[in-house]
């Protein structure tokens, strides 16, 4: 297993058009998550996933937006008309449940990210 | 709701200590982090420190964390040019879902 890999790793795109992006965890994680990163600015978190179920996401999540993990292993990020301000690196990382007394930050692994760009 | 704040921009020549610092508000915080972003890459978890500590060293690494004022530092010692990069402190709870990150620090190596 080489880590969480993201697909594509750049997309440009023409405000408007729909965009999807896929992120594939580290085979025995149960734990997905979501985070948009803008220019200048930390990763925000998005949602995250535990097996398939899509179990909390932020108020930055808007209706144009929607993940899913259909068979609880790779998860997409689809994103409908999009706008300028979508551009963004969208990171996804993996966890196996945390374990009792371990910090949810020792257990994640992200990817390398997916850069959009929203001309 | 959870804040974290570091200062933009840090310049070090190669050779000396870097003290990158960051403050949260979240009381609650169980766990805080360091990550490491070199252009283009993903994030990277360079260390980490529980509440209940107050210093942790790896290495080159010391970590800081004076709960009081909830304030955390991460120094590195001997700074080299691969330093270089952007390092991001990041917060979680005990049961969290997900972890806040700092605004970032730019850490520039000159020679």
């Amino acid at each position: 297993d080489t880590g969480v890999s993201q697909d594509p790793r750049h997309k440009i795109t023409k405000r408007g058009q729909n965009v999807t992006f896929r992120c594939d965890p580290i085979s025995e994680h149960n734990r997905l998550y979501w985070y948009r990163q803008t220019l200048g600015q930390g990763p925000e978190f998005l949602t995250y996933f535990q097996n398939e179920a899509q179990l909390e996401k932020s108020r930055l999540l808007s209706d144009r937006f929607s993940a899913e993990r259909p068979k609880g292993s790779f998860s997409t990020l689809e994103i409908q008309r999009t706008e300028q301000g979508d551009s963004a690196m969208y990171l996804c990382a993996s966890s196996y449940k945390t374990s009792p007394g371990q910090g949810l930050g020792t257990e994640a692994f992200f990817g390398q990210g997916t850069r959009l760009t929203v001309v | 709701g959870e804040d974290v704040e570091q200062s933009l921009f840090l310049s070090v020549r190669e050779g000396d200590s870097s003290v990158i610092n960051c403050t949260y508000t979240d009381s609650s915080s169980t766990y805080l982090y360091w990550y490491k972003q070199e252009p283009g890459a993903g994030l990277q978890l360079l260390t980490y420190i529980f509440s209940n500590m107050d210093m942790k060293q790896d290495q080159r690494l010391t970590v800081l964390l004076n709960k009081k004022d909830k304030h955390l530092s991460l120094r590195i010692a001997d700074t080299q040019t691969g330093d270089s990069a952007i390092y991001f402190c990041a917060e979680s709870t005990g049961t969290a879902s997900k972890l806040t990150f700092g605004t970032g620090t730019r850490l520039q190596v000159t020679l």
